[in-house]
């Protein structure tokens, strides 16, 4: 069936520094792939996505781009800042079924 | 004018009891979900409702039992509640399930089981 794996955390970053926070998924055909954010005591937020091979998403200073051959969507962020922590988790969309999440990352900023 | 709404944010109550989460969506979408969040922040999908109608019913205790009286709204309803329930519980809904529109979630349900 349907997955995603992103990386384990927590991910520990200075002010200004660059984030990377890894997702591939498995699926059949064309999922549409997503990352959400959930600051502490909220919701999930809808942070980006990405609908077809080779798109972008980019928001707030962040990106992922979806790869087919490497069935990945990797989130990433030039220069991070403390209002950025969270956690946050990548996501496939598909007809037929409900959204699937990885396990989430947690993001700590300090200054 | 909140897209998606969840009542209460907090539940505190003793085991064997029975409760109710209500959602309501004001976007006009067709489909809303149940999502469970565990301890470890993992996020489970319970239920899906597409227009009044039961869609996804994942493993779920049948103490657990969605009611949607229409496309706005879908509650849950939580039967002899157990220490393991404890878990925030999300709604959400979407416009085009698969269509790439992504969902729009609720602010949340911290259920607490004591």
């Amino acid at each position: 069936g349907n997955s995603v794996t992103q990386m384990e955390g927590p991910v520990t970053l200075s002010e200004e520094a660059f984030l990377t926070i890894n997702c591939t998924y498995t699926a059949t055909g064309y999922p549409s792939l997503f990352w959400y954010v959930q600051y502490p005591g909220e919701g999930l937020q809808l942070l980006l996505k990405a609908t077809k091979a080779d798109d972008k998403g980019s928001n707030k200073g962040f990106e992922a781009t979806y790869r087919k051959e490497t069935t990945s969507f990797h989130l990433e962020k030039g220069s991070v800042q403390v209002s950025d922590s969270a956690v946050y988790f990548c996501a496939l969309d598909q007809a037929g079924t409900a959204l699937i999440f990885g396990k989430g990352t947690t993001l700590s900023v300090s200054s | 004018d909140t897209a998606v709404s969840q009542t209460p944010k907090y539940l505190v109550t003793q085991m064997g009891n029975d409760k109710s989460i209500k959602c309501e969506q004001n976007l006009g979408h067709d489909t809303m979900y149940w999502y469970k969040q565990d301890s470890k922040k993992f996020l489970k999908i319970m239920f899906s409702y597409n227009n009044k109608e039961l869609i996804i019913n994942e493993t779920v205790p049948n103490r657990f039992s969605p009611k949607s009286p229409d496309k706005a709204h879908l509650n849950l309803h939580i039967n002899s509640l157990e220490l393991g329930d404890s878990a925030v519980y999300f709604c959400a809904s979407s416009q085009d399930p698969g269509g790439g529109y992504g969902y729009t979630f609720g602010s949340g349900t911290r259920l607490t089981v004591v």
